[in-house]
């Protein structure tokens, strides 16, 4: 299957500061990631899509100034939390889309836990 | 919201077949079920898809009922390591439209 890696697996930083999460598609090209937010004991929550080329489409209630997105190639997109805070302390995970047989299918990366102190 | 229904747990015991049922009661002729789970502090992790044909592969096998209306997943000698959150999620074959909505999933538990 296809391999999505993320980096860092977990950051601890201070409150204000800005922190830059790295989400790459291992072993194929992926025109389309995303980027997801969870809390403990909570399901997944998509936070914005990430187009390669093109400015990211965020879900209602994610601030795009706050969560910048950049997709420069086919296999690299950066979630940069601007100004983080405590509430922004979550599991942070991306996904890519990649082909499974004749059906698209989403991959995920491990995740990047984020502590703001 | 979610479209499917999945019971919140499960136990199982280790070497035993493990049977998770979805339910997906309003599914359209063009949709897909995808099962993915998530062990704890991970990222979820792609299982097996189908959409109207029984599915196997080296994880685990799909079993979609006639009307289309629920599926069960089974791991057919559950380990320790199955021990996970496991999501079932209907998607529109085809679609550009990637997003996945995710409910509660079921939370399997095999014992020793």
């Amino acid at each position: 299957g296809a391999v999505v890696s993320q980096h860092p697996s977990r950051v601890i930083c201070k409150s204000g500061t800005s922190v830059k999460i790295e989400c790459r598609s291992l072993d194929f090209q992926a025109t389309t990631m995303f980027w997801y937010r969870q809390f403990p004991k909570q399901s997944l929550m998509l936070m914005a899509t990430s187009n390669e080329g093109s400015k990211a489409t965020y879900e209602q209630g994610v601030e795009k100034d706050k969560f910048l997105i950049n997709h420069a190639s086919l296999t690299l997109s950066t979630l940069t939390v601007t100004s983080a805070h405590p509430e922004d302390s979550s599991f942070y995970i991306c996904s890519a889309i990649g082909s499974e047989g004749a059906q698209e299918t989403q991959y995920f990366g491990p995740g990047t836990r984020l502590l703001v102190l | 919201d979610a479209k499917t229904t999945q019971p919140p747990s499960m136990d199982c015991a280790e070497g035993r077949a493990a049977n998770l049922p979805c339910n997906h009661s309003t599914i359209s002729g063009n949709e897909y079920v995808y099962w993915y789970r998530q062990i704890h502090s991970q990222g979820p992790q792609y299982i097996i898809h189908g959409l109207k044909n029984n599915e196997t592969n080296e994880m685990a096998s799909l079993i979609i009922t006639e009307d289309r209306k629920s599926s069960t997943l089974i791991l057919p000698h559950a380990t320790l390591r199955d021990t996970a959150v496991y999501y079932c999620i209907v998607r529109v074959a085809g679609d550009s439209n990637y997003q996945l909505i995710w409910g509660a999933g079921t939370k399997l538990i095999i014992k020793p």
